[in-house]
């Protein structure tokens, strides 16, 4: 079946230690990717989204993600945590063409002081 | 607006009542989403609009679930008779997606609807 899975429910990090936030999917072409940031009581927001070229793609709040092919992956990446990055993230692909996101169920992310 | 903006924020309703949920684009969208989000669980979604196309319903998952909107503006989404598992977050979102081939255009999401069905 196809899917978008978040395998980590929660995770927690010190606030100054990198994040990697790990997604996978399993479509047959290339989807365009995207993640999500909703932080209570807040809508959805973009952090950054793969279409095409460069599998290294620059987001906002210093978030980073890297599509790999051969693992059918698009992991979030932070290098520096900061408390205010604690939020629930979320995996989305848009399977081409359909005008609708497929999401993961997310990660719930904890930041310690 | 600035924003795709949606209401109630809240709504409380008793099982078998009908509800309504109201969404406002961003002015110039001509594509709007609507999504379900049940506790620790991703977006499911429901419905998609696009201009003046016949909408994808694929996602609504029974027959007490339909929408409509108005051109390129408001959408309402009704829930009629509702049930205990209906409860969840609805969100919408627009783009400004144009019709036919691969969109590249990001959708920006609404606060969201948080109704309980009693």
């Amino acid at each position: 079946a196809q899917s978008v899975t978040q395998p980590d429910i929660h995770i927690t990090v010190s606030e100054g230690a990198s994040l990697e936030l790990r997604c996978n999917y399993s479509y047959g072409a290339t989807p365009y990717l995207f993640w999500y940031v909703q932080s209570p009581g807040q809508g959805l927001q973009l952090l950054l989204k793969y279409f095409s070229g460069d599998t290294l793609v620059q987001g906002i709040k210093g978030f980073e993600a890297e599509f790999k092919r051969s693992q059918s992956s698009f992991n979030l990446r932070k290098p520096s945590v900061h408390w205010s990055d604690a939020a629930e993230y979320f995996c989305a692909v848009d399977p081409l063409t359909l005008g609708r996101l497929y999401f993961g169920r997310g990660t719930q992310l904890t930041v310690w002081p | 607006g600035a924003g795709v903006s949606q209401s109630p924020s809240n709504k409380v309703t008793e099982k078998g009542k009908d509800v309504e949920l109201r969404c406002d684009p961003i002015s110039g969208h001509t594509a709007l989403y609507w999504y379900r989000q049940r506790l620790g669980q991703g977006l499911e979604f429901l419905i998609y609009f696009q201009g003046n196309s016949a909408p994808d319903k694929s996602g609504l998952p029974s027959d007490r679930f339909s929408a409509e909107r108005t051109g390129e503006s408001v959408s309402t989404l009704t829930i009629q008779r509702t049930q205990q598992e209906d409860s969840a977050v609805y969100l919408c979102a627009s783009s400004s997606r144009g019709s036919g081939g691969a969109s590249t255009d990001t959708q920006y999401f609404g606060p969201g609807t948080r109704l309980t069905v009693l």
